[in-house]
């Protein structure tokens, strides 16, 4: 089945600095990929949607001066948390869909960011 | 897309059917019906999906009603390792997928 990877899977860093989640699918291209966050016993909230070569759209209430988003290729989008504070602690999960079929999406593994 | 609604939480025996029941009464002719499940701490693992017909795979069979306002995911034999969040989501052609609170599953020995 199709594979969809996260990197890296955790990361810590301090206050103020930026880190970079990269998704990639690994067997197929998606020109549309999601990114999601979740906190502590609640359920997925979608932040974004990445396209292929385009600005994404960004879900109402989520900064994207703040959550940086490049779809640069079919195969990877990446996620940029600019000047991370603690409340941005969460886990963060992209998904993809394959451009053959439409109809299936696949999740990556997501990445837990502890901001201390 | 649609709103689903789906219990809280459900218990079942190691071993037995689990069946997962989710409410969709306002969904769309061309909307799909989609599940999903997140084990603790992974991304979500697609299960199943269907439009109108009962569909069965090496995971699931998902029950859609005739008027297409409920779905029934179907565990035939549950083990521990189902024990898991399943997320039942109707979304026309794989547009941004929104997540619902989900149904906490605890399978039990």
């Amino acid at each position: 089945g199709a594979v969809v990877s996260q990197h890296p899977s955790w990361v810590i860093c301090k206050s103020g600095t930026s880190v970079k989640i990269e998704c990639r699918s690994l067997d197929f291209q998606a020109t549309t990929m999601f990114w999601y966050r979740q906190f502590p016993k609640q359920s997925l909230m979608l932040m974004a949607t990445s396209n292929e070569g385009s600005k994404a759209t960004y879900e109402q209430g989520v900064e994207k001066d703040k959550f940086l988003i490049n779809h640069a290729s079919l195969t990877l989008s990446t996620l940029t948390v600019t000047s991370a504070h603690p409340e941005d602690s969460s886990f963060y999960i992209c998904s993809a869909s394959p451009l053959a079929s439409s109809y299936e999406q696949y999740f990556g593994p997501g990445t837990r960011l502890t901001v201390t | 897309d649609a709103k689903t609604t789906q219990p809280p939480s459900m218990d079942c025996a190691e071993g037995r059917a689990a069946n997962l029941p989710c409410n969709h009464s306002t969904i769309s002719g061309n909307e799909y019906v989609y599940w999903y499940r997140q084990i603790h701490s992974q991304g979500p693992q697609y299960i199943i999906h269907g439009l109108k017909n009962n569909e069965t795979n090496e995971m699931a069979s998902l029950i859609i009603t005739e008027d297409r306002k409920s779905s029934t995911l179907i565990l035939p034999h549950a083990t521990l390792r189902d024990t898991a969040v399943y997320y039942c989501i109707a979304l026309y052609n794989n547009n941004d997928m929104r997540f619902g609170a989900g149904t906490r599953l605890t399978v039990k020995p």
